[in-house]
Formats: C-alpha cells, structure tokens, sequence
C-alpha cells in the first residue's frame, strides 16, 4: 500500500529563516503531489500541487515544491518565513489512475517572531 | 473560508451508539470527500461520493456508510461506535469526480466514550 511519510513533525524557526519540509512517498509509478496547510483555527486548504511537467512547483504565499523522481520525494520549501507561517503542513499522494488520496502524518510549523 | 460546511461542530457519543454526521460541500461542486483525522495523524480516506454514488473507498469498515443527496449534501454515518473512532472527521468537495482540487470543511470532531 501507499505510504507518505513526513520525517519532521515538528519544527520551530525564527522569522527569515529558511524551511525545507520533507515527503517523502512509496509508490514506484505515476503520482500527484499534494502539500495542504493548515493554519490554527481555519480549514485545511491546497498550498500547491504537482500533477506533470516542471517539477518545481510554485504555490501561494512564496512556497515551492520540488519533486524529485529518483528520490520518491516532494520536499516544501521557503526561503524566508514569516511568523504567520505557523501552522500544520501535510503532505498527500495520489496513485496514477487512482483519485484516493493518501496523506502524511503532518508536521507542526512554529515560527517565531 | 471554503464555502464547505459541517454539522455538528462537536459531538460526545458512548461506544455502541449510532452518529450521523453532514456537510454541505462548496456551491457547484458535485464530489464529496470523507476523512478521518486521529490526533497527531494525518487525514485518512474513508469513501467519495460523486453524483449521489459512492465512488471509491479506503481501508474502512462497512459500520462506516455514506449518503450524497441531490443538492450534493453529504452524510457520513457511523454505527456500533467503538473508542478508535474519536477523531475529527473532515469532508472535501471538488469537482468532476477527481480528488484534484479539494475544499475542506472545518471538520466534526468526535468523541466516543
């Protein structure tokens, strides 16, 4: 079966510093990308997604996502955070062929101002 | 704010008992989505309904059952509750029948005791 894993759960910078998120998934074939957030208090919603193409993967807020095939991975990245930056990240994978959807565990994002 | 609603907000029930849980996923959006999120964990896939029929499922027992009516409300029933299933359980809408693009809704949190 499919497994996402999110090797950080949790996590703590001060403003400006830089973030790199881990995912890291188990299905050898096709797949979507998937990063969610979730900031305290409000709905999980889409932070980017990859489905083809260019595997930098830009999102809102100033986030981006590589995915890396060799490496069965599609890390979250910002360069500079900012404290309303603070929240739950998941990460999900879609199978090719498939529409259900497989989620990490999450990691908590604690910036400090 | 997504335009996906959920009833009720939180819900105490002891083991054995029956729960029915509703949502009203986002306008024009025909594709309902149900989770399961246990503390510390990410969302699980339970079903997926599209256009009134259940369209894929997750790992879940049949206790756990699913209506999508012709407004495109949704309800997630649950019987014979046992203690592994206090959770918050999310709903998503999308459109077209793909998981492309979900909407999530605040999320019913459940408590069996």
């Amino acid at each position: 079966a499919q497994s996402v894993s999110q090797h950080n759960h949790h996590v703590i910078l001060s403003e400006a510093a830089s973030l790199e998120l881990g995912c890291n998934y188990s299905y050898g074939g096709t797949v979507n990308l998937f990063w969610y957030v979730q900031y305290p208090g409000q709905h999980l919603q889409l932070l980017l997604k990859y489905f083809s193409g260019d595997p930098l993967v830009k999102g809102i807020k100033g986030f981006e996502a590589e995915f890396i095939k060799s490496k069965f991975s599609f890390n979250l990245r910002k360069p500079s955070v900012q404290w309303s930056d603070t929240a739950e990240y998941f990460c999900a994978v879609i199978e090719g062929g498939s529409y259900i959807p497989t989620f990490g565990r999450g990691t908590s994002l604690i910036v400090h101002p | 704010e997504t335009g996906v609603t959920q009833s009720p907000t939180h819900l105490i029930k002891t083991r054995g008992q029956q729960v029915t849980l509703r949502c009203s996923s986002q306008s024009g959006h025909n594709t309902v989505s149900w989770y399961q999120q246990a503390l510390g964990q990410g969302p699980q896939f339970i079903f997926q309904y599209y256009r009134e029929e259940e369209n894929g499922r997750g790992n879940f027992p049949p206790r756990f059952s699913g209506l999508q009516f012709p407004n495109y409300s949704s309800e997630l029933n649950v019987n014979a509750l046992e203690l592994d299933d206090s959770a918050l359980y999310l709903c998503a809408s999308s459109l077209a029948g793909t998981s492309e693009t979900q909407y999530f809704g605040p999320g019913t949190r459940l408590l069996v005791l």
